[in-house]
């Protein structure tokens, strides 16, 4: 019973080409999370949704952008995806922002490939 | 200096030992306190969350948390092949939750 569903696993695109990735929650949280993690890197923040307040983080190139059309969808679109942006995309929610107890979940991932 | 550091490994443990995971922060203010566990090519799938001094205990899971030394650990008891994974320190600031790098740990049968 999957509570955070990304599509698709796997994404294919070409360079300069827009793609959208997907991220829906069964949990009716308030928060909902994009990441990026590269190899061996960590996830980095790259924005979040509380509520329909989007917050961005400052060092997010202005190619990502992200829509929250409801509390239980959040997509994720790279207008212009650069070689540099191939990596594993995550969505995470959270019941709540601030407090010490929230916990994230986090999807499966999208795992994005740019030729 | 990283917010969160971790060091990166590879951690080699025999079967049947204990794994001891390290993390070090650099926010005094940080309140809440998580491990992560990650398989190679999936997402982060939470283990453990403490947030007050001293240890905590889930299964063969104990973590551990000083907040004067700012050092949270996660020991593994009895370590199975399955527990090899890269595990994921956060620490949870104001409002962001803030990821170390990761330790890669590999339990060898």
């Amino acid at each position: 019973d999957a509570m955070v569903i990304q599509n698709p696993r796997y994404q294919v695109t070409q360079f300069g080409k827009p793609v959208t990735l997907s991220c829906s929650q069964t949990l009716n949280h308030n928060v909902m999370y994009w990441y990026q993690q590269k190899s061996s890197q960590a996830p980095k923040l790259l924005f979040h949704y509380y509520d329909k307040d989007f917050n961005n983080e400052a060092d997010t190139p202005d190619n990502f952008q992200s829509r929250r059309p409801n509390t239980s969808f959040c997509f994720l679109d790279i207008r212009s995806p650069g070689l540099g942006d191939a990596a594993m995309y995550l969505c995470a929610t959270s019941r709540d922002r601030g407090g010490s107890k929230n916990i994230q979940y986090f999807g499966a991932g999208t795992r994005l490939s740019v030729l | 200096q990283k917010e969160v550091e971790q060091n990166s490994g590879p951690l080699s443990v025999p079967e049947g030992a204990i794994a001891s995971l390290n993390c070090t922060y650099s926010d005094r203010g940080s309140q809440s306190f998580f491990w992560y566990r990650q398989y190679s090519g999936k997402s982060p799938e939470l283990i453990m969350s403490i947030y007050s001094n001293g240890d905590k205990e889930d299964g063969r899971f104990t973590a551990q948390l000083n907040k004067a030394s700012q050092y949270v650990s996660l020991l593994i008891r009895d370590s199975q092949p399955s527990d090899s994974a890269t595990y994921l320190c956060a620490v949870k600031g104001a409002q962001k939750l803030v990821f170390g790098q990761g330790t890669r740990l590999t339990i060898n049968p």
